[in-house]
């Protein structure tokens, strides 16, 4: 079974700030999180990971909660291209480095 | 990251035949790992792929099935035997990078009739 939780569909207007949940309330000590994106069943896009501080790239922001139960992937200004469907995933950075996808966020940017 | 490719990039085939997917790096990789992802569904792993050993396959999967090949650091293949609708998926590979990040092909469309 997956190691996450994400809510099945989101709306979000254009120029907006689009804010993703997950709830991975069972996350080892030696586990990440990561998130990845997947446009029109292309293969997923890594889009950041962190494993307890917020982590900032050019793509987005991470907010990992203090007790590591949860997260958020944040998209400063959606546009019409981040329409897809978003994956949260944790894994342990040692060992299999499997991962177990969720069913993910189908993220709608609107114009 | 290191550029990672797929053939075919999609292919029809008939039920009882079989389909080898191909996946390149343009590095040298320790780790790459198959997934299926059913139509409509989340992806699935099939098995992982180390180079010089034996993959490692996933619940449900087996090797009969889902023959894979890792020849060496860079190259893999999966085969899809006696083929039949139920196998019509996107199949990905996928390779770990630094930080021990995946990093996905393009996925490979199988329509079997």
């Amino acid at each position: 079974d997956a190691k996450t939780t994400q809510p099945t569909s989101m709306d979000c207007a254009e120029g907006r700030a689009a804010n993703l949940p997950c709830n991975h309330s069972t996350i080892s000590g030696n586990e990440y999180v990561y998130w990845y994106r997947q446009i029109h069943s292309q293969g997923p896009q890594y889009i950041i990971h962190g494993l307890k501080n917020n982590e900032t790239n050019e793509m987005a922001s991470l907010i990992i909660t203090e007790d590591r139960k949860s997260s958020t992937l944040i998209l400063p200004h959606a546009t019409l291209r981040d329409t897809a469907v978003y994956y949260c995933i944790v894994t342990s950075t040692s060992g299999t480095y499997k991962y177990i996808f969720g069913t993910g966020t189908r993220l709608k940017v609107l114009a | 990251s290191a550029v990672i490719s797929q053939k075919p990039s999609r292919d029809i085939c008939q039920r009882g035949t079989s389909l080898t997917i191909q996946c390149q790096v343009d590095s040298q990789v320790t780790m790459m790992f198959w997934y299926r992802q059913q139509p409509g569904q989340s992806l699935t792993l099939i098995a992982t792929a180390n180079q010089g050993s034996e993959a490692t396959y996933e619940s449900g999967f087996v090797i009969d099935k889902f023959p894979i090949s890792r020849p060496n650091l860079t190259f893999s293949t999966l085969t899809v035997s006696n083929m039949s609708p139920e196998d019509s998926s996107i199949y990905l590979c996928s390779y770990l990078g630094v930080q021990e990040t995946q990093y996905f092909g393009p996925g490979t469309r199988l329509l079997v009739l």
